[in-house]
Parts: C-alpha cells; structure tokens; sequence
C-alpha cells in the first residue's frame, strides 16, 4: 500500500519568506504525484501535478514542485509567499497506470502574516 | 469547467437519525469518491465507485454505505448518525487520475 508523508503540518510566515513543503511517499512502482491546495472557505483545488518528463513541475499562482524519485520526494516550492497563500497544502500520490485511488498525506497548514 | 456539487453546505443532525449527502458531477465522469477531512488526519476515503451501481470500500466505511444510481449522482449515507461522525465531507470525481472537489457538507450529530 502506497502512503503519503508531509513532514510539516503547520507552519507559519511573513510575506516575502520563501516557503517549501515536503512531502515523501512510499510505493515501489511509478506514480503521479499531486499538490492540492484548500483556501479558507473554498474547495480543494489543484495546484499542480506530475504524470512524467520534467521533473520541475510548475503550477498556479507561482508554486514549482520537484520530484525527485532517488528520494521519493515531491517537494512544494515559492520563492515568495504572499499572504493570500494562506490556505492548507495536500500532497497526494496515485499508481501510474492502474488504480485512481489517491491517497492524500494529512496536509499542512499554511499562515502567512502580512 | 467540472463542477462538482454538494446538496448542503452545513448539516445539523441528531444521533440515531439517517443522513443522506448528495454529490452531483456534470462531466460524465466514471470515477466518484466520499471523503471526511478531520484536522490533523486530511483526507480519508470513505467509499469510492467506478461506474453506475459499482462501489468499493475505501479506507474507513463503517457506519456508511453509498448508492450510485446514476452516472453523475453518487450519494453518501449514514445509516444511524453518532457523533463521531461529525466532519466535513467532500465529494470527488476524478478524470485522468485528477480529481475535482465539491465545496464540502460539514455535518454536525448532537
């Protein structure tokens, strides 16, 4: 069974700060990987995600995430967090070719002050 | 756009009673799921189905079941609501392995 890590479940910054989540799986095979981002009030919502090619993957609103698949990592990056990023961050992992079932890590909570 | 839509925002209800949470996806997606996003634990699956009739126990569906009559309604059910079943509960459909979310039914059993 695959599961999903976040080492960071709360953490707080001043805008300008830059910001990176980690996220660490465990399954053996080939995977997509996820970020999936909840806003104070509003859905979950895709941030970005990577199936294959570039391992520098970019998304919304300026985040960049790298696999690195010798580390099992999918770490979430901004250089410069605003305080709009406000919001909670889940790492998600699915087996490439085979089930959708996703399985989440239990997010990390995200306060930028302004 | 997919939407994916939640009958109710906020839910009230008392112990023993039956609760129904609808889910209801416009993109004819096959692929619907149930989640409860408790603090501190994100997102566990609850019951998930790949196509009309078709369901599959995810990581915790005691005191749930599910009903998916047609392809785009995929509805939740707690058959005798307790109290640790308050949470919020998201729906999902999942195209190409990404998945969509309704905006949640935050469910509260007194």
């Amino acid at each position: 069974a695959q599961s999903v890590s976040q080492h960071n479940h709360h953490v707080i910054l001043s805008e300008a700060a830059s910001l990176e989540l980690g996220c660490n799986y465990s399954y053996g095979g080939t995977v997509n990987l996820f970020w999936y981002v909840q806003y104070p009030g509003q859905h979950l919502q895709l941030l970005l995600k990577y199936f294959s090619g570039d391992p520098l993957v970019k998304g919304i609103k300026g985040f960049e995430a790298e696999f690195i698949k010798s580390k099992f990592s999918f770490n979430l990056r901004k250089p410069s967090v605003q305080w709009s990023d406000t919001a909670e961050y889940f790492c998600a992992v699915s087996s490439s070719g085979g089930s959708y079932i996703p399985t989440f890590g239990r997010g990390t909570s995200l306060i930028v002050h302004p | 756009d997919v939407k994916v839509t939640q009958s109710s925002r906020y839910l009230v209800k008392r112990t023993g009673e039956k609760v129904f949470l609808e889910c209801v996806q416009d993109m004819d997606h096959e692929n619907m799921f149930w989640y409860r996003q408790d603090p501190g634990l994100g997102l566990r699956l609850i019951y998930f189905s790949y196509d009309v009739k078709m369901k599959e126990k995810g990581d915790i569906p005691e005191g749930y079941s599910v009903s998916r009559e047609k392809k785009e309604r995929f509805s939740l059910i707690l058959e005798s609501a307790s109290t640790n079943q308050t949470s919020m509960y998201l729906c999902a459909s999942t195209l190409l392995y990404e998945q969509y979310f309704g905006p949640g039914t935050r469910l509260t059993v007194t």
